[in-house]
């Protein structure tokens, strides 16, 4: 079955550590994105990418860093700069790049909840 | 800009009554608008979406909603609500208007609703 896996599932974090979430899709999608969820604030976009070797930041792009090699791929990285890197966080991706066709068909993955110890 | 404002960030109902969730958005263009549910520590689910064509829109298990234009609003109602009906939900419009913005969700912060036995 197609879809997304994010992986893993829970990840703890020391402080000053870079730590990598992964998010892979099969569905053949061009876009993907990341999301950050905190309680009582909904999602909040961190990175996007429309095509290949290609992203641009989102609202909260500070302290993460991302690549684009593979399609279906789109790895996170939360760096030592992150300051609440604390978070649950979502991967999802799109099959339109622009809105007209009003089609996005957007899936997302099961998250991964980041825990800085 | 585009925005989405869900009106309470907390449901309770009790399990067979109607279910009310509320949801104001802004944006200069004819949205289009999203509810997705979220079980705990789960991925979000698409329940239904408004691209401008009928303005009440029927989603999965049983729930629906409205698009009003002169009250800006998309509030998700159901008839009679289940035990399993209690997750958080997400009203979220489309960024649109610009190569930058294309394609990108904008989530409302999000209802928890609450179901009694």
């Amino acid at each position: 079955d197609g879809g997304i896996t994010q992986s893993p599932k829970y990840l703890f974090r020391k402080e000053g550590q870079n730590v990598t979430l992964s998010c892979e899709q099969n569905l053949n999608h061009d876009a993907m994105y990341w999301y950050r969820q905190d309680p009582g604030q909904g999602l909040r976009l961190i990175y996007y990418s429309q095509i290949v070797n290609d992203f641009q930041k989102g609202d909260i792009a500070e302290g993460y860093s991302v690549s684009r090699e593979k399609k279906e791929s789109f790895p996170l990285t939360v760096t030592s700069a992150q300051k609440n890197p604390t978070a649950f966080y979502l991967c999802a991706s799109s099959m339109e790049q622009r809105p007209l066709h009003h089609n996005y068909g957007y899936t997302f993955g099961s998250g991964t909840r980041l825990t800085v110890v | 800009a585009q925005s989405v404002t869900q009106l309470d960030s907390h449901v309770s109902v009790s399990e067979g009554t109607p279910v009310l969730l509320r949801c104001n958005y802004s944006s200069s263009y004819s949205p289009s608008l999203f509810w997705y549910v979220q079980h705990p520590n789960k991925g979000l689910q698409l329940l239904l979406k408004y691209t401008s064509a009928a303005t009440l829109v029927k989603g999965i298990n049983g729930f629906e909603a409205e698009f009003k234009k002169s009250e800006t609003s998309f509030h998700l109602t159901k008839p009679s609500a289940h035990m399993s009906d209690a997750a958080e939900y997400f009203c979220v419009v489309i960024s649109e208007g610009g190569l930058s913005n294309t394609g990108k969700l904008i989530f409302g912060q999000g209802t928890t609703l609450q179901v009694k036995p």
